[in-house]
């Protein structure tokens, strides 16, 4: 079982439209969650970072954390046509590791 | 500017000669890390250091070594490498072994 899944897509939305990624993770003492955006190319940079349980809002961006359902998720309202990325889903571990999910590429169609 | 800085950037070299990717931040962040990135498998850790002279494995440390002597520094040495080394290398650091890590720029090795 991987650490960290994330569906790999490709996912397609309309600009304007609201893109929801998803990702699910193994360790259960796992603190910190993370969502990287990563232009092709590029290194990846930080979108959001969550800690509790619930929903943490960015401007366009919501990280939501359900630490029961091992869950995290990243809305991106209104969608822009530069939002087209990559993004990672990132966790660390109870030993201070980190680990990554494969990413999901989003295309946003303007 | 806050910066991770890794060097080379892109280096060819052929099986079994030594080389050494070097990654320095000048945040004063107590965690750095490396990762590979390859298609299909993500960025995967290779080592991380808690602090000067910690260090520790990650999911693929086989076939790399690393040291931390000082603060800022952090090497990602190949003693032998192979072609299934061949991948773009990430240096990474961060405040704590929970915060935000800020990535340097990649570094992209091909061992023939």
């Amino acid at each position: 079982q991987k650490e960290v899944e994330q569906n790999s897509g490709p996912l397609s939305v309309p600009e304007g439209a609201i893109a929801s990624l998803n990702c699910t993770y193994s360790d259960r003492g796992s603190q910190s969650f993370f969502w990287y955006r990563q232009y092709s190319g590029k290194s990846p940079e930080l979108i959001m970072f969550i800690y509790s349980n619930g929903d943490k809002e960015d401007g366009r961006f919501t990280a939501q954390l359900n630490k029961a359902s091992q869950y995290v998720s990243l809305l991106i309202r209104d969608s822009q046509p530069s939002d087209s990325a990559t993004y990672l889903c990132a966790v660390n571990s109870r030993r201070d590791q980190f680990y990554f999910g494969t990413g999901t590429s989003l295309t946003v169609i303007p | 500017e806050a910066q991770v800085t890794q060097n080379p950037r892109y280096l060819i070299t052929v099986t079994g000669k030594k080389l050494t990717v070097t990654c320095s931040q000048n945040m004063n962040h107590e965690y750095m890390s490396w990762y590979r990135q390859d298609p299909g498998l993500g960025l995967r850790q290779i080592y991380y250091s808690m602090n000067v002279e910690v260090t520790d494995k990650g999911d693929v440390p086989e076939g790399y070594k690393v040291s931390r002597k000082e603060k800022r520094n952090f090497p990602l040495i190949l003693e032998s490498p192979s072609p299934n080394q061949t991948s773009l290398y990430f240096c990474a650091s961060s405040s704590t072994g929970m915060e935000t890590q800020y990535f340097g720029p990649g570094t992209r090795l091909l061992v023939l």
